[in-house]
């Protein structure tokens, strides 16, 4: 079965800086995709970013980026510029060719000012 | 457009009573899924239905049961509800499978069972 693992329960940022969240993750199949949500306070679920496996070129979303490490199973995402508005949770998730997205615990994220 | 719309918002349930919890988009998707999450946890799907008239389990589907008799509506039902199903529940839905087209999430439901 698929895992993925986040392993930083809660991290904490200064406004303006960057910070990296990690994410790991199981699987034995080639084609897959990988995504991280956003999951404030409000309780919405917000796609943040997303990464194609097939694409070795690391996938960017204006202040979002991610370091997909294919061989290593590795998934990690950084912020750049940090705001107070990116407090909230973030959750790693994967796909595979099947239907089911597979989400990790989740990493709380504090942005401080 | 509205996207995903789930009702109820809160609703708290008394150990036995059975309820269902209502789901639909209006982005024509044929791919709609019901995930719960715990607290502190991620998301954990439930059932999940490709098309009209075709559901399937997901990783925890006991205790609840699906339809899914349009494209639009897929309801959620809790027939005997035990304080294991305490959680918020999400519906969400896509255009199609795998990972071409993301998911899009309803607000949540928050269901509490004493």
């Amino acid at each position: 079965a698929q895992t993925v693992t986040q392993s930083q329960p809660e991290m904490s940022v200064q406004e303006a800086e960057t910070v990296t969240l990690s994410c790991t993750y199981d699987t034995s199949e080639n084609n897959y995709y990988l995504f991280w949500y956003k999951q404030p306070p409000s309780r919405q679920m917000i796609l943040v970013i997303r990464q194609e496996a097939y694409k070795q070129q690391n996938a960017t979303e204006n202040r979002f980026s991610v370091n997909f490490q294919k061989a290593a199973k590795s998934f990690s995402l950084k912020i750049s510029d940090s705001q107070l508005g990116d407090t909230a949770m973030y959750f790693c998730a994967f796909r595979e060719y099947g239907n089911k997205l597979v989400f990790g615990a989740g990493t709380i994220l504090r942005v401080k000012s | 457009n509205a996207g995903v719309t789930q009702t109820p918002k809160f609703r708290i349930l008394k150990i036995g009573q059975s309820m269902t919890l209502q789901c639909t988009q209006d982005m024509n998707h044929n791919y709609m899924y019901w995930y719960r999450q715990d607290p502190g946890m991620g998301l954990k799907l439930i059932y999940y239905s490709v098309g009209a008239g075709i559901t399937d389990k997901g990783e925890v589907p006991n205790g609840y049961n699906v339809s899914r008799s349009t494209t639009e509506d897929f309801p959620l039902r809790l027939e005997l509800a035990a304080p294991s199903q305490t959680s918020v529940y999400f519906c969400a839905s896509s255009y199609a499978g795998g990972g071409r087209s993301p998911l899009h999430f309803g607000n949540g439901t928050r269901l509490t069972v004493t």
